[in-house]
């Protein structure tokens, strides 16, 4: 099973920030990484496919980047809207492994 | 719009067989390239893959659940269903159905709310 490292576990940030959390494979693959957003007894919502591009109707300030093994998601200036937990996930290979999640509040 | 809602028992015995169902609309099961997941998810944890099936009834599983785990479509009433044995207290969690969006290896692009199950006697 490729192995999904995801770091921080946990991030507070203050309204206005830009924050970086990064997912690292542990083989490589491609750019068949997504990352998704969850609000507590929600399901998640996938927020970027191809590990940079937007889903229809997410905000520009949401931003992927990466390809290979190593993988960043950003927040250029934080939002109210957008706490919650941060996984990443590849969908490269069968079984679909995810990151053990970044939970991110506001300070 | 792709909704999915999944059903079923929210208190399970241990031993016993768990079966869930996920109703939903918006694409069809019988084009090619669509596909249902099943995930499931404890608390403060990632959600963990179960199960795909896919339009011509190809199957995946899990490794380490393929002998406990059974997954099968009704296209017509638009349901995928799962059944997972030999039920534990590890078991217990949220548990979502999902779309796979097609022609993207095994992303899952729209996801139920879930059904949360307990394991208890």
């Amino acid at each position: 099973d490729i192995l999904m490292t995801q770091s921080p576990s946990s991030l507070s940030a203050s309204l206005g920030d830009k924050i970086t959390i990064t997912c690292q494979a542990s083989q490589d693959i491609a750019t068949y990484l997504g990352w998704f957003r969850q609000k507590p007894g929600k399901a998640p919502e996938l927020l970027i496919h191809d590990a940079s591009k937007l889903e229809i109707g997410v905000p520009r300030r949401f931003g992927g980047s990466g390809s290979g093994t190593d993988f960043t998601f950003t927040i250029t200036s934080l939002q109210p809207d957008d706490i919650g937990t941060y996984f990443c996930q590849q969908y490269d290979t069968v079984p679909i492994t995810f990151g053990q999640g970044t939970r991110l509040d506001i300070k | 719009q792709i909704t999915l809602k999944e059903s079923g028992p929210t208190l399970v015995q241990p031993t016993q067989t768990l079966t869930l169902t996920c109703t939903f609309s918006g694409f069809s099961l019988s084009s090619p390239g669509a596909g249902v997941g099943w995930f499931r998810q404890s608390p403060g944890k990632a959600p963990e893959w179960l199960a795909l099936i896919y339009w011509d009834d190809d199957k995946r599983f899990k490794s380490s659940l393929k002998t406990r785990l059974t997954i099968s479509k009704d296209t017509s009433q638009k349901q995928v269903f799962l059944t997972l044995t030999n039920i534990q207290p590890a078991d217990a969690g949220m548990y979502h159905c999902a779309h796979r969006r097609q022609g993207f290896g095994a992303l899952f692009d729209s996801w139920g709310q879930g059904t949360l199950l307990t394991v208890s006697s």
